[in-house]
């Protein structure tokens, strides 16, 4: 069974720009959970995506967004990038209340 | 008060020992608990669940509920250098958003020889 996927693995931006990530969940889990881990820092929930809605948002700016497809993979967008967003950002995915399953990440660094 | 409390660490136990790392939780109404392990610059692994009061063994590690106190612990028998990690506990979040789970900081475990 392939695991979470997540690219790209690495992302280099410069402050301002928008960067997108992506996740594919584990084939059957239909949510989708984007987490930010700043160096040296706890996870900090983003968002939660269940059968293509939002159904849960953490204590982000609006310029954090996303959104889930069909086919249950998900999409992380930050615009106008600050440096303070460099951090591994991790999805999961879960099917019911089992626990997540996370991706190895991407980590985004903002020059 | 935070939601999932952890002390930060570094917890340091040599070889062999007996690791007991410990998580307090706010809300009672909390009902699934989990363990994961990550290692530096890695993602979480999930090690183990508990939604019962008492104990619950896999292999090396015991995960420990007692609900009444708001208190989960994991511990790791017989430690090992390759269990030098940080230990995040996670809580099932009860507010109507049943599979959102809310992370600690984390335990820092350094296994010395």
């Amino acid at each position: 069974e392939a695991g979470v996927t997540q690219s790209p693995t690495h992302l280099i931006k410069t402050r301002g720009q928008q960067a997108t990530l992506r996740c594919s969940p584990i084939s059957g889990h239909t949510s989708v959970y984007w987490y930010q881990q700043a160096l040296g820092l706890g996870l900090q929930f983003l968002l939660w995506y269940d059968e293509g809605e939002e159904r849960n948002r953490g204590n982000f700016p609006p310029r954090f967004s996303g959104r889930q497809f069909p086919n249950y993979s998900s999409e992380l967008n930050v615009n106008a990038l600050e440096l303070e967003d460099s951090a591994l950002y991790l999805c999961a995915s879960s099917r019911g209340a089992r626990g997540y399953t996370f991706g190895s990440g991407t980590r985004l660094t903002v020059v | 008060q935070k939601e999932v409390e952890q002390n930060s660490g570094p917890l340091s136990v040599p070889e062999g020992a007996i690791a007991s790392l410990n998580c307090t939780y706010s809300d009672r109404g909390s009902q699934s608990f989990f363990w994961y392990r990550q290692y530096s610059g890695k993602s979480p692994e999930l090690i183990m669940f508990i939604y019962s009061n008492g104990d619950k063994e896999d292999g090396r590690f015991t995960a420990q509920l007692n609900k009444a106190s708001q208190y989960v612990s994991l511990l790791i028998r017989d430690s090992q250098p390759s269990d030098s990690a940080t230990y995040l506990c996670a809580v099932n979040s009860p507010t109507g958003t049943a599979s959102k789970l809310t992370f600690g900081t984390g335990t820092r475990l350094q296994v010395t020889l």
